[in-house]
């Protein structure tokens, strides 16, 4: 149980081009889902919690016009990387919990490698 | 600043020893702790959390030692098999919020 679906698995576009990117449990609602950024070697970098029907809550230094997140429903999350650019590339990988609260792990989706020429 | 160190360079063991992997944190005072596998390419698995108020928790081959004295946790795969080789990612709450923050990682190698 608890499976979270991303997709795609990997983007490759020129700069520019404006990204989406699904989240979705498959098997589980999700009132709140997170956004992560990792580089090679790198520790995940938290850049926003989705919360379901209402704004998104972005991290210092994450530019929330560049990054749009949608969470329409319990179970789906998107990002919308805009007008993406060669810095833009990484890996962004989503995840969610289960029920709330401190002693629910995360739930990750397979993560989306995003190359912008 | 808050900090979780974890060793950079990755550990190297032979099949069937047991490997120990360290998390060190600096400044925080986290109500959790959890451990996470991670593949090249594909995104974190949990493995275990364990609590401030326990020293120790097992799950199979798997073993979680948490100090809040030292402000350390260790991580043991006993018996370990190549397949164990991945990334281990510790994470810790932020202190009044539900939400982890992640260590960078150590990668495992095991050799067969």
């Amino acid at each position: 149980g608890a499976v979270v679906s991303q997709h795609p698995s990997r983007v490759i576009c020129k700069s520019g081009t404006s990204v989406k990117i699904e989240c979705r449990s498959l098997d589980f609602q999700a009132t709140t889902m997170f956004w992560y950024r990792q580089f090679p070697k790198q520790s995940l970098m938290l850049m926003a919690t989705s919360n379901e029907g209402s704004k998104a809550t972005y991290e210092q230094g994450v530019e929330k016009d560049k990054f749009l997140i949608n969470h329409a429903s319990l179970t789906l999350s998107t990002l919308t990387v805009t007008s993406a650019h060669p810095e833009d590339s990484s890996f962004y990988i989503c995840s969610a919990s289960a029920g709330q609260g401190s002693n629910q792990p995360q739930h990750f989706g397979d993560g989306t490698r995003l190359s912008i020429l | 600043s808050q900090k979780i160190e974890q060793n950079s360079e990755a550990l190297n063991i032979q099949e069937g020893k047991t490997a120990t992997l360290t998390c060190n944190y600096t400044n925080y005072s986290p109500a959790y702790l959890q451990w996470y596998r991670q593949d090249p390419g594909r995104g974190p698995v949990f493995l275990l959390l364990i609590r401030e108020n326990e020293k120790e928790k097992r799950k199979e081959r798997l073993k979680v030692t948490f100090d809040t004295t030292l402000k350390q946790s260790l991580f043991h795969i006993t018996a370990s098999q190549p397949a164990d080789s991945a990334t281990y990612l510790c994470a810790l709450d932020r202190g009044g919020s539900y939400i982890p923050t992640f260590g960078r990682g150590t990668s495992l190698i095991v050799h067969p």
